[in-house]
């Protein structure tokens, strides 16, 4: 079956420490995307990658890292300068058109600092 | 960034009842997209839009684009337990940023 897997569901980070959340997508889909959200809140945007080996930064990129390097893969990278990581990430995907919705979106992980 | 007003914030309705909900913006939207999410899942996109005035459904689903492109509308008819769900619109002016609303709760009573 196609879409997108996030991993873990559920991440404990002790203050300090970085943590990586996977994404991974076999819909053959150019464009990836990483939002936060915090309860009562919508989704905000941390990074984007249309393309391999390129990504932009969204509106709260600060203490977030990302990487492409294959096309399936759009691993997001919590830094400890991240000062309030504690929130659930979705991780989604869409068709590579010029500016194409998020149509695709993993089942999320909760992080929390402890 | 932009700021999506989404209402109203949660719904409590009879199973059978219409729904209505919107969503309005500051800025001008060149596309507005209306999903669902279910508690501790991802979002699923249930309808895009890309024109002024333009209708469109999916299902028991209506959304519509408004005029002066600074709102969008939801609207569910007959509903059923299974409608349950945070319902969100974005909005997007250029490029790849996609602006979210905060969400519309709804609950279905049986």
């Amino acid at each position: 079956d196609g879409g997108i897997t996030q991993s873990p569901k559920y991440l404990f980070r002790k203050e300090g420490q970085n943590v990586t959340l996977s994404c991974e997508q076999n819909l053959n889909h150019d464009a990836m995307y990483w939002y936060r959200q915090d309860p009562g809140q919508g989704l905000r945007l941390i990074y984007y990658s249309q393309i391999v080996n390129d990504f932009q930064k969204g509106d709260i990129a600060e203490g977030y890292s990302v990487s492409r390097e294959k096309k399936e893969s759009f691993p997001l990278t919590v830094t400890s300068a991240q000062k309030n990581p504690t929130a659930f990430y979705l991780c989604a995907s869409s068709i590579g058109t010029a500016s194409p919705p998020p149509a695709f979106f993993g089942q999320g992980t909760r992080l929390t600092v402890v | 960034g932009q700021q999506l007003n989404q209402s109203p914030q949660s719904m409590f309705i009879q199973e059978g009842e219409d729904v209505s909900m919107n969503c309005t913006s500051s800025s001008i939207f060149n596309t507005w997209l209306w999903y669902k999410q279910d508690p501790g899942e991802g979002p699923v996109l249930l309808i895009a839009l890309y024109k002024a005035g333009e209708l469109t459904s999916n299902g028991r689903l209506t959304a519509q684009f408004g005029i002066t492109r600074k709102d969008s509308f939801l609207n569910i008819s007959a509903s059923i337990p299974s409608d349950v769900g945070i319902y969100f619109c974005a909005g997007q002016v250029t490029g790849n940023q996609f602006y979210f609303g905060t969400g519309t709760s709804l609950t279905v009573i049986p």
